[in-house]
Formats: C-alpha cells, structure tokens, sequence
C-alpha cells in the first residue's frame, strides 16, 4: 500500500516542550516537504528537502528543525521557540523531475497549551 | 509568500450546478496545478496544466489558463454534494523546485 504517513493524527503537548512530528513515503520520492495549515487558510511552507542529509528553509522555517537522514523519512520538530505551534501540519513528497506533483500525508494536527 | 490567489474566498451552489473558482498568481511559471482538501484531510492532486497548454479536461473538470493575465480558473460542472471541499491553486515559479499554493475556495455544495 504506497502512499505518505504522519503520525499521529492528534498531538497535545504543553507550553515549552519541543514535539516531533513523523513523516515517511514509500513512493521513492526524492522531494519532501512539511507545511503549515491555519483555520481557512492556505499552506505555508516551513522546510523542503531534495536529497538526503540536505534541506532548505522554507517561508516560516523560525521555531521548527528537520532531518532528512533517509530517502523515506523527515520528521518536523516543533520547538519552544515557535511562538503559535497550534495549527494543521501537512507533509508532502514529490519527484524531482517534470510537474513536482505533491502527495500529500492525512495531516497531524497539533494542538499546544 | 504567496504566489497564488483564489478568488471567491468562499462558494455555496446548489447540486447540479457548476462551480467555478479562479487563482491568479504574480511571477512567470512553469505549470499550475490545482488540488483538492476535504475537511481535515490532505491535500489530493486533481489536475495539472502547463505554461504553454490553455485548457485542459479532466472528468467533469475544466481548467484554463491565461499566461498574459496570469490567471487560471477551474471549472466543476454538474456539482455534486461530494464536491464539497476547499480547493486549491498552486504554482512552481520558473527557477524554483517548490509549489506556492493560495488561499484556497471554500466550495458547498448545497443538496
């Protein structure tokens, strides 16, 4: 059964703990990215990578670390410095080549006290 | 940033209607894509157009492209109450190896 997971669906963490969030494809992709959702709002890019041990910052990278030291893996930590860490996070994995056509996980929703 | 705008920022038509949303975006592209998001869930991919293509059919959807405005809508005819979601534009900008995705249309479909 291909496709991309998060784990878990729900997250409930206190103020001032650093949570990691877990992404894996088997789809052989070499992209993967990691997205943040507001109510009603669009996706804003938090970090993106496209070869292992590499990764880039996306729009909103302050407050959030990633990893990327497999082909199928790249969790998300969400640390204490992330002022407002409640929200909707997507991930996603896409091919290098031609359309960059995402696959998107169900979503890991993260809710902070 | 945001590379991509919908426009409305909501719809609510009746079943059987057709449903059509539009996105503009800022810089030069290579292609635009637009995707589906049910209430809570990921994102799916519905279809893909690219810079030099000015329509393309999908099923019961429709997508333009207009390089000139920058603009592109998409088109649902005969909606159904599964049709429900919010969708969404995105574009990879010419040089850059990510998508930016708008805000996204909020589409009911009333029964």
């Amino acid at each position: 059964d291909g496709g991309i997971t998060q784990s878990p669906k729900y997250l409930f963490r206190k103020e001032g703990q650093n949570v990691t969030l877990s992404c894996e494809q088997n789809l052989n992709h070499d992209a993967m990215y990691w997205y943040r959702q507001d109510p009603g709002q669009g996706l804003r890019l938090i970090y993106y990578s496209q070869i292992v041990n590499d990764f880039q910052k996306g729009d909103i990278a302050e407050g959030y670390s990633v990893s990327r030291e497999k082909k199928e893996s790249f969790p998300l930590t969400v640390t204490s410095a992330q002022k407002n860490p409640t929200a909707f996070y997507l991930c996603a994995s896409s091919t290098m080549t031609g359309s960059y056509e995402q696959y998107f996980g169900p979503g890991t929703r993260l809710t902070v006290t | 940033s945001q590379q991509g705008e919908e426009d409305p920022q909501a719809l609510s038509i009746q079943e059987g209607e057709n449903a059509t949303m539009n996105c503009s975006y800022k810089t030069s592209i290579n292609n635009l894509q637009w995707y589906r998001q049910n209430s809570g869930r990921g994102l799916v991919h519905l279809i893909l157009i690219r810079s030099n293509e000015r329509e393309k059919h999908s099923g019961r959807l429709r997508v333009t492209l207009d390089t000139s405005k920058k603009s592109s809508s998409l088109l649902i005819t005969a909606s159904r109450a599964a049709d429900t979601a919010s969708y969404f534009c995105a574009t990879d900008a010419k040089g850059a190896q990510k998508l930016v995705f708008g805000q996204g249309t909020r589409l009911t479909i009333n029964p």
